[in-house]
């Protein structure tokens, strides 16, 4: 069965880095998007793409971060100069553009700022 | 606004039924949804019901969706063991795509 997937699962960084999160989604699926869980907090949106252009973003998606389809399987989220708040786990999800809005999941990158 | 609640906890024995509850604010849904996730792994979508459904069987889950009170729920029939996660419902927008999740509810199954 098609799943979505994510590298690297544990990402450790220094504040102020630039980090790449990258997933890989359903081959046949256009609509990608970027989510994020704060440990103890709600899953929370942070951007949709489709298209090779972002068609939804949340306030959390400010310029520090950014979205790429560098190639026909990868997309990737740059987060350019880490902030502790950023430490979370990150997940990708894909879906069909049928209207039902099905998003299937990545397992997810935990991402740890010191 | 957009909030999404569900109580955190239930605790129920195997070879029961669990319902785990879920209310919203806002009613311009089209579709909402159960997202199971266990734990170390990501979100696993079980199921969804369209707006203008009151009821949607699927195995051992049932959906039922109150439009008037805005609520929503997930009824697992004959639970295991294995069901025990932390299930999340969520909702979108009418014609947007961004997913809004409740906070979730952990689902403990007793032998």
């Amino acid at each position: 069965e098609p799943e979505v997937t994510q590298t690297p699962s544990h990402q450790v960084t220094q504040m102020g880095q630039e980090v790449i999160l990258r997933c890989v989604p359903i081959s046949n699926h256009l609509y990608f998007y970027w989510y994020r869980q704060i440990l103890g907090q709600k899953v929370e949106f942070l951007v949709s793409f489709y298209n090779n252009e972002i068609s939804e973003k949340s306030e959390i998606f400010d310029d520090q971060f950014s979205v790429e389809r560098p190639d026909g399987s990868n997309f990737t989220l740059k987060i350019r100069s880490t902030k502790l708040e950023d430490s979370a786990m990150y997940f990708c999800a894909s879906s069909e553009t049928s209207g039902t809005n099905e998003q299937f999941f990545g397992p997810g990158t935990r991402l740890t700022v010191l | 606004g957009e909030d999404v609640e569900q109580s955190l906890f239930l605790s129920v024995r195997e070879g029961d039924s669990s319902v785990i509850n879920c209310t919203y604010t806002d009613s311009s849904s089209t579709y909402l949804y159960w997202y199971k996730q266990e734990p170390g792994a990501g979100l696993q979508l079980l199921t969804y019901i369209f707006s203008n459904m009151d009821m949607k069987q699927d195995q051992r889950l049932t959906v039922l969706l109150n439009k008037k009170d805005k609520h929503l729920s997930l009824r697992i029939a004959d639970t295991q063991t294995g069901d025990s996660a932390i299930y999340f419902c969520a909702r979108a927008d009418t014609g947007r795509r961004a997913l809004t999740f409740g906070s979730g509810t952990r689902l403990q199954v007793q032998p």
